[in-house]
Formats: C-alpha cells, structure tokens, sequence
C-alpha cells in the first residue's frame, strides 16, 4: 500500500472548517484513500473513503487532487469532540489490513 | 451487539503469564483484524482472518502471539510468556466483506494489557 505524509498536528478554532491535508504522491490507479480517526482512549472509527471522485457524508467531505497525489478532509464546523488523531490511508479495495501511520492530531479549540 | 466489543478492557499482568484476549465482531462481518497500538504511536497489525481462509499472521511479532477465530466468529488473541514490552491496546476490527467497493473496518474499543 502506498505511504501517507500528515502533518504531525494541527489546530483549529471551534465552528470554523478544519482542512486536513494528505499527501499521497506514490498512490496506484486501484488504490483508494480511506479517513479515519480516533479519540483519545477509543478505537479508530471510519470517516469517508474516495477513489478519484470528491466524496460528502454526514460527517466530512474529501477532496481528492485530479493527480490523486493528495488530498484534503474537511470537517466543515469543527467541533471540541473532533479534537482526534485523523489517520490518511490509501490501499486497495481487496486490501487486507489498514497501515495507519501517525496521522495528524487536531485540536479543536474553544 | 451493535458493534464490536472487547473483553476484558483493561488486564495487568505479571511478567512470564499468559493472557486471552477475546473480540465479538459485528454479527455478520466475515473479516476480523487484530491490531496493537503502543502508548503514543500508531496501530500494528497483528492477524487477519478472513471467512473460511488461512488467516494472515504476517504481523504477528512472535512466536508467543496467536490467535483463533471459532466459528467464523469470537476471536480469542493469545499472549504465552508475557513481556513488558507486550504492554499495548489491543484493538479488534471486523468487517464486511461482500463484493462491496469498499470495506471499512469498525473498531472495538480495545483491551489495555498492562504488564508488571
């Protein structure tokens, strides 16, 4: 699976957007780019996932370059419960295990 | 259950023991992972079982690791001969597996194995 570069952390004031970048410059055509987080003392939860499209849920929207060599999750009113580590990865969709490497951690500030 | 769930959270125990660590998938998810996360750093993946298939036990760090799936289902993740370096959360995740796209994994909320 293809490496993800994340700033180590980011803050973000409370009700502005928080914009997460990723870069993932060695991506493969099949691979997708998955966003998870993970609040301190609970396992990782499932965000939003996209392939080259830019993709909206309840939760996020991803941004995903036409190069699919970055991209950007943004929590459109940041919140203090989004204060998590956010976890980019790309893999494939029969890909087994998740690489999560150290992600971004944001802090969302009162 | 409405998701996956660990048991026992939280487990101290002395050097040399050995542990069983237990995880209930979301009833139906055919692919259940193991994972470890040491204090401050990022996830390790330990085992994959998937359905019926010889699970993956490539991240497994040694031989004192293992792990069982019955039934297709509870997994039980065994620690022989504990080190202090064992000392980590052990997180479980399972998920769907049927010719969907995609396949996010759901996470349990962990079992903080503490060793003396």
């Amino acid at each position: 699976d293809a490496k993800t570069t994340q700033p180590p952390s980011m803050d973000c004031a409370e009700g502005r957007a928080a914009n997460l970048p990723c870069n993932h410059s060695t991506i493969s055509g099949n691979e997708y780019v998955y966003w998870y987080r993970q609040i301190h003392s609970q396992g990782p939860q499932y965000i939003i996932h996209g392939l080259k499209n830019n993709e909206t849920n309840e939760m996020a929207s991803l941004i995903i370059t036409e190069d699919r060599k970055s991209s950007t999750l943004i929590l459109p009113h940041a919140t203090l419960r989004d204060t998590a580590v956010y976890y980019c990865i790309v893999r494939v969709v029969s890909g087994q295990n998740f690489v999560f490497g150290p992600g971004t951690r944001l802090s969302v500030l009162p | 259950g409405a998701g996956v769930s660990q048991s026992p959270s939280n487990k101290v125990t002395e050097k040399g023991k050995d542990v069983e660590l237990r995880c209930d998938p979301i009833s139906g998810h055919t692919a259940l992972y193991w994972y470890r996360q040491s204090l401050g750093q990022g996830l390790e993946f330990l085992i994959y079982f998937q359905g019926n298939s010889a699970p993956d036990k490539s991240g497994l760090p040694s031989d004192r690791f293992s792990a069982e799936r019955t039934g297709g289902s509870v997994s039980t993740l065994t620690i022989q001969r504990t080190q202090q370096e064992d000392s980590a959360v052990y997180l479980c995740a399972s998920s769907l597996m049927s010719g969907r796209v995609y396949n996010e994994q759901f996470f349990g909320p962990g079992t903080r194995l503490t060793v003396l």
